[in-house]
């Protein structure tokens, strides 16, 4: 299995609603990633949890909450959001070249997601 | 600083080779790596290329680098329609913290 597994795909929601995205891999990789990626842009990098501990948060506005609850699993908590979050928010996983990887990053397909 | 230049745009011929450049300031990075974007996806990982070489063949694919000069390039021979994507050269600056290029944009014309 060489997938990592984002939902959902597409989501709307209003500036008050609290919403979840979430990620899954079952590739044993123990740093997992959330990007963002705005139209014709490369991705931003947001959190990186390593070892389920959060060890990269690139000034992220805390309506963004992320949380990893084991080395599987990784959520987005999404609360009052604004239109200009709006955005393609990728998920990706890596295994340390250290421990005989390649450290690329396996991005799953994306949650679009729609402000209004 | 952490710079990652890339050409924008490329439009070539079915059939053709495609030649994709990159360039960067600073990479202690022991593998760069090209990734494709078709519309709606996410990326996808198409090759890398480990520090200590100068070209890497896969299929359809050679990648150079030229690390005096900080130059990355991915060849893609007897270019399809189905190649057309956006192209991200990437690498991992100091662990856990990949940096992409802006992305060239591959259009190829029938």
């Amino acid at each position: 299995d060489t997938e990592v597994t984002q939902t959902p795909k597409h989501l709307v929601m209003g500036m008050t609603n609290k919403k979840s995205l979430k990620c899954e891999q079952h590739m044993g990789h123990r740093a997992m990633y959330w990007y963002k990626q705005k139209a014709k842009k490369p991705p931003e990098l947001m959190f990186v949890y390593s070892y389920e501990k959060l060890s990269i948060n690139e000034s992220v506005p805390s309506r963004f909450s992320p949380e990893c609850p084991n080395s599987s699993l990784l959520n987005l908590h999404l609360h009052a959001l604004q239109p200009e979050d709006s955005a393609l928010y990728l998920c990706a996983s890596s295994q340390d070249i250290g421990r005989g990887g390649t450290g690329e990053l396996f991005f799953g397909e994306g949650s679009r997601l729609t402000v209004l | 600083g952490e710079d990652v230049e890339q050409s924008l745009f490329l439009s070539v011929r079915e059939g053709d080779s495609s030649v994709i450049n990159c360039t960067y300031t600073d990479s202690s990075s022991t593998y760069l790596y090209w990734y494709k974007q078709e519309p709606g996806a996410g990326l996808q990982l198409l090759t890398y290329i480990f520090s200590n070489m100068d070209m890497k063949q896969d299929q359809r694919l050679t990648v150079l680098l030229n690390k005096k000069d900080k130059h990355l390039s991915l060849r893609i021979a007897d270019t399809q329609t189905g190649d057309s994507a956006i192209y991200f050269c990437a690498y991992d600056n100091y662990g856990q913290n990949f940096v992409f290029g802006p992305g060239t944009r591959l259009s190829v014309l029938p």
